[in-house]
This record gives structure tokens, C-alpha cells and sequence, in this order.
């Protein structure tokens, strides 16, 4: 079973505050890494398509980094406004064949209050 | 460039009625896929159709439930004699032509109760 595992489930923050969420998947046969953001009743919307290791991608005051070898990837968000308030979404694609199936994590939810 | 277009946004269904659950992926892209939210789950991956062929269902039960992406028209998502745990959120994703893997766009969803 391959799981994908994001930290922490929900996250409460103040505007202004500076944050940062984990995604850990599994580090073999590893082929590409997408983060999500997903507001309510909203389609969940690209980020980041990310596949090397090492990688590091920058959207505004979102940015990304990741590890391959040992399977994690960071989502950091500087100085969180109210319309970061999102579910964050982590998603693998092994290598191999199925190179288009996502397997999601659950999210993390951040709530940024004003 | 209209987004990917899911109908109906809800749909209640009586058990053993049949579900049917349409997708039009955005313009000019090939591949579509279908993945599944369950309460208190992240979202599962289905199958992935191009047109008028299923490349994976490997996700998709094994029993009543069936998908089609034909040359013309949406991807339908069909769910026959539905059950109380059908209910849940699913969602259309396609991407454009070529190495399938790069971004994909996501509907806003179907949520399916079942009553």
C-alpha cells in the first residue's frame, strides 16, 4: 500500500505568520510530486509539478522544496493572508507505467485569521 | 478557456436507482481521469479514459460502476443500483495531449448522496 502522510491535519494562524507543511511519500520508484490548493466547494488548483530531487518552486509567497531520496516535500507560505485559507494537497506519481495516477494525501487545512 | 465542467454538481439518489455523472474536460485536452473523495478520505483515483478507450480502471469497483469517454460528448461516470456507500464527492480531472503526469486540472465535482 502506498500512503502519502501530511502534516499537520489542520493548522490555525494568525496574518502575518510565516508557515509550513510536510508531505512524506514513499522515496523508491518515485516519478513526480504535485501540490494542490483546494478551497471549499472549489476545484482542487495546481501549485506545483515537481521531479527532481532538490527541486525548489516559487508561486508569489507560496514556495516548495524537495527531497526524493528520502521522500518529503515542504510547502511554505510567507506572511499568510485570509485568502491563503485553503485545504493544501500533496499527491505522488510512481514511475513505472502509471505515470499519470495521482495518490493524495488528505491535506493539510490552514485557516489564517485576520 | 472554460475550466473542467462536472454535471450534476449534486445528485440525490435513492438506493438502487442509477447514478450518472458527466465530464467535460477542458479544451483540447485528451486525457481524462475520474477520482473518488469518501468522507474522511483523501481522493482515490478511479480510471483514466482517452477518447473512446479506457487506458486504467484499476481503481474503479469491480461491480456497477462503469466508464465511458466517447469520441464525442463528456466522459460519463455511470454507477448502477446504487448504495448508501456510493455517497461521495467525485471528481473529473483532464490533461493535455502528450506525457500524461504533468499538470492536471481538476472539476469542481459531483457530490452523489444516496438516500
Amino acid at each position: 500500500i502506498l500512503n502519502v502522510e501530511q502534516s499537520p491535519q489542520s493548522l490555525h494562524v494568525q496574518e502575518g505568520d510565516s508557515t509550513n507543511f510536510t508531505c512524506s511519500f514513499p522515496s523508491s520508484n518515485f516519478y513526480a510530486l504535485h501540490w494542490y490548493r483546494w478551497e471549499t466547494a472549489k476545484s482542487p488548483k495546481a501549485l506545483f509539478v515537481m521531479t527532481l530531487n532538490g527541486d525548489e518552486k516559487k508561486k508569489g509567497r507560496i514556495s516548495a522544496t524537495l527531497n526524493t531520496k528520502e521522500g518529503y516535500s515542504y510547502l511554505y507560505i510567507k506572511g499568510s493572508q485570509p485568502e491563503d485559507s485553503a485545504t493544501y494537497l500533496c499527491a505522488f506519481i510512481l514511475s513505472g507505467g502509471s505515470n499519470y495516477k495521482l495518490t493524495f494525501g488528505k491535506g493539510t487545512l490552514l485557516t489564517v485569521n485576520p | 478557456n472554460a475550466g473542467v465542467m462536472q454535471n450534476p454538481r449534486h445528485l440525490v439518489r435513492r438506493r438502487g436507482q442509477e447514478a450518472r455523472l458527466r465530464c467535460s474536460p477542458m479544451k483540447g485536452h485528451s486525457h481524462v481521469y475520474w477520482y473518488r473523495q469518501l468522507p474522511e478520505e483523501g481522493l482515490k483515483f478511479m480510471v483514466y479514459l482517452q477518447k473512446e478507450n479506457i487506458i486504467d480502471e484499476s481503481g474503479m469497483p469491480k461491480e456497477r460502476f462503469s466508464a465511458e469517454f466517447p469520441k464525442e460528448g463528456p466522459s460519463i461516470l455511470r454507477i448502477q443500483q446504487v448504495v448508501r456507500g456510493d455517497s461521495a464527492a467525485y471528481f473529473c480531472a483532464s490533461s493535455p495531449p502528450g506525457i500524461p503526469g504533468n499538470t492536471i486540472y481538476f472539476g469542481e465535482g459531483s457530490w452523489l448522496t444516496v438516500v
